[in-house]
């Protein structure tokens, strides 16, 4: 049985650093072929891919995104941490964690998700 | 960059119907690599349909998809109040990054 979980800060300032957490189960990300990744999306506004990172530590980013963010994993805690600097308001948003289908090295589709966890970003 | 086009934006229909949601893209996806998700509020995105037309685990033979090219479509036959959602079509064939569509509201009546 597949689980993911988001946790994080509910509420960032303007530029300030948000780090969020994704506590996984049922599976490994030290295991070959395994991928995780994050999604958003703001109020109103459509799904938006943010960044990967597989089994060997390759990483992938959103090229919007890729001068603000840093994808990492703790395969011992069954983690994967998205930070992302200089908040805005327009990264208000609700952040998905998400098991990622791969083939070869290309990522394909999301496989498992979690409940997400909403960030809004104002003074 | 693939652009994806749902239609409609919202679609309201009864219980036992039978819904046809559309997903078209810019260019051709290859391999038939689109996706469908089911967003529900206050739960866990999930994963319908994968490769165009295969169903993922779990999720009943009421949900199917077709197409192929820049055309796909999502069907639900039998409509019930729980698939009350916003279904999400997202294309693969051409990432990172994968995109998705903006979306298509069901609800019933």
């Amino acid at each position: 049985h597949i689980t993911l979980k988001e946790s994080g800060p509910t509420l960032v300032k303007p530029t300030q650093t948000l780090t969020l957490t994704c506590t996984f189960s049922g599976f490994s990300l030290s295991t070959s072929g395994e991928a995780v990744g994050w999604i958003r999306q703001p109020p109103g506004k459509d799904l938006e891919w943010l960044a990967l990172i597989y089994w060997d530590d390759d990483k992938r980013y959103s090229p919007s995104l890729k001068t603000r963010s840093t994808i990492t994993k703790d395969t011992s805690k069954n983690q994967v941490v998205l930070t992302l600097t200089n908040m805005d308001p327009l990264d208000t948003a609700t952040y998905y964690c998400t098991k990622i289908v791969v083939r070869g090295v290309i990522p394909h589709y999301f496989e498992y998700w979690g409940q997400g966890t909403p960030v809004t970003v104002s003074s | 960059e693939i652009v994806l086009t749902q239609s409609p934006g919202t679609l309201s229909l009864f219980p036992g119907e039978r819904a046809t949601l559309s997903c078209r893209a810019s260019q051709n996806i290859p391999s038939n690599y689109l996706a469908w998700y089911q967003l529900r509020p206050g739960q866990a995105p999930r994963l319908l349909i994968h490769g165009a037309s295969s169903r993922a685990a779990d999720i009943p033979d009421r949900f199917s998809g077709s197409g192929s090219g820049r055309d796909f479509s999502l069907t639900i036959s039998r409509l019930e109040p729980e698939d009350v959602a916003v279904y999400y079509c997202q294309q693969y064939g051409r990432s990172p990054p994968n995109t998705f569509g903006q979306g298509t509201k069901l609800e019933i009546k």
